[in-house]
């Protein structure tokens, strides 16, 4: 079955660390880029962060520039998004997507929450 | 950076009607233009790429048209399992979705 799952989430305090990862299942992944979105609790969709299909390249959203780190292990078929100081408003369902026609293939999200 | 607005943020509609949201880009974005459908709790599916092509799956009563800055989203006749949330996405090395639209019951 093709599909994308995430893991990592959970509650972590304002300034701390949290490392999200996702796994690919059912497709070939190491041509495909990935990217992640995110969607605070009741909010719309922030694209966050992307990594080519060799790891390579890789881009930030402001918000997150400077804090956020994309890595890839194509043997494997993961990636990990290691988030640093984290902040209240990083507070969201953290999605994983794949980049075909347009962000073809998602995962279920996994939901990270900054609070003291 | 390139601004993408949808209208209106929130649509009440009944079944078997026609309906049409608008995204607008701040710039020209060619047909670089996205939209996903996402329901409470899950994760956005993909409906339409490069602003008109329908994504594998996908009822034909979705369609898509525009280019440069305006774009739209038709559902010809609106079925129970359209009541969600709607998002356009410029999609070219620039990943920005517009704000959302909520299609709700009339």
């Amino acid at each position: 079955q093709v599909q994308l799952v995430e893991s990592g989430g959970g509650v972590v305090q304002p300034g701390k660390s949290l490392r999200l990862s996702c796994a690919a299942f059912g497709f070939t992944f190491s041509p495909s880029a990935i990217h992640w979105v995110r969607q605070a609790p009741g909010k719309g969709l922030e694209w966050v962060a992307f990594i080519s299909h060799d790891g390579n390249n890789k881009d930030y959203a402001d918000s997150v520039k400077g804090r956020f780190t994309l890595s890839r292990d194509n043997y494997k078929n993961t990636l990990s998004l290691q988030m640093n100081s984290l902040r209240a408003e990083d507070t969201a369902v953290y999605y994983c997507a794949r980049e075909g026609h347009a962000f073809d293939i998602w995962g279920r999200g996994t939901m990270v929450t900054v609070s003291s | 950076d390139i601004q993408m607005t949808q209208s209106p943020s929130t649509l009440s509609a009944s079944v078997g009607d026609r309906l049409t949201i608008t995204c607008r880009a701040s710039q020209s974005i060619n047909n670089w233009l996205a939209w996903y459908q996402q329901k409470p709790g899950k994760a956005p599916k993909l409906l339409i790429y490069k602003a008109s092509s329908l994504e594998s799956g996908v009822p034909s009563r979705f369609s898509g048209s525009g280019s440069g800055t305006e774009f739209t989203l038709t559902i010809s006749s609106l079925q129970p399992d359209d009541f969600a949330t709607y998002y356009c996405q410029h999609f070219n090395s620039h990943w920005t979705f517009g704000q959302g639209t909520k299609v709700d019951i009339k």
